[in-house]
């Protein structure tokens, strides 16, 4: 079958650090992909992982674990403009997304 | 600006209308998709066209009919629309399919539509 999981809602304080989790379950892999959508505008693409381990880019990082189905987006220094809904998707075998319904995250000041 | 524009950004219709919505990409892609997003639910993909050929349906019902004239337009026709409809409706584009390693998806605004 295929299944992402991630939560639906998390809450963390600006200038903290966050670590949003994915699971997914998927006959073929293709590539994990973090996506960052803001109230009314468009999802925008934030990160790919298709080797295990972590991606690093400034403030955001990506890991994935093949083998545990698993991935995580890290974000250090939050700001509140970090307010917004992160999303999961993995590729599979026939390159389709499957995406997951979403981590919305609350910046507090 | 996002590269892909649509058109209108909201819209309300009856379930006897007949409106269209318009996607407009400046990229240069050569894929085009429509994703249908409700709350709390996962993105659904709708269609998918490359290079102004359709390559997926994925089961949508025939109240949505999909055109796409050139790789730089896509739109999305909607009659008799029912109010489970409403939803925020999004275009994308990428570079081409099944390599997004090198072409994430790139995607418009959207359009909040309403069905009464």
């Amino acid at each position: 079958g295929q299944n992402i999981d991630q939560p639906t809602e998390m809450t963390a304080t600006e200038g903290a650090i966050v670590q949003i989790n994915c699971t997914y379950q998927t006959s073929g892999f293709n590539g994990l992909f973090w996506y960052q959508q803001h109230a009314g505008e468009a999802p925008t693409f934030l990160s790919y992982n298709v080797l295990d381990g972590l991606e690093e880019k400034g403030r955001f990082s990506s890991f994935l674990s093949r083998s545990k189905g698993y991935s995580y987006l890290l974000l250090k220094e939050l700001q509140m403009k970090d307010s917004a809904s992160y999303l999961c998707a993995d590729m599979d075998s026939n390159y389709q997304l499957i995406w997951g319904a979403g981590t919305k995250l609350i910046i507090k000041p | 600006e996002t590269g892909v524009t649509q058109t209108p950004r909201h819209l309300v219709m009856g379930m006897t209308n007949k409106k269209s919505l318009k996607c407009e990409q400046h990229l240069g892609h050569n894929a085009m998709y429509w994703y249908k997003q409700s709350a709390k639910k996962p993105l659904e993909l709708m269609f998918v066209y490359s290079l102004e050929e359709r390559v997926e349906n994925n089961s949508v019902p025939s109240r949505f009919s999909p055109e796409c004239p050139n790789s730089s337009h896509l739109f999305l026709h909607l009659h008799t629309l029912q109010p489970e409809d409403s939803a925020l409706y999004l275009c994308a584009s990428s570079q081409d399919l099944g390599n997004e390693y090198n072409s994430p998806l790139h995607f418009g605004n959207g359009t909040r539509l309403t069905v009464t």
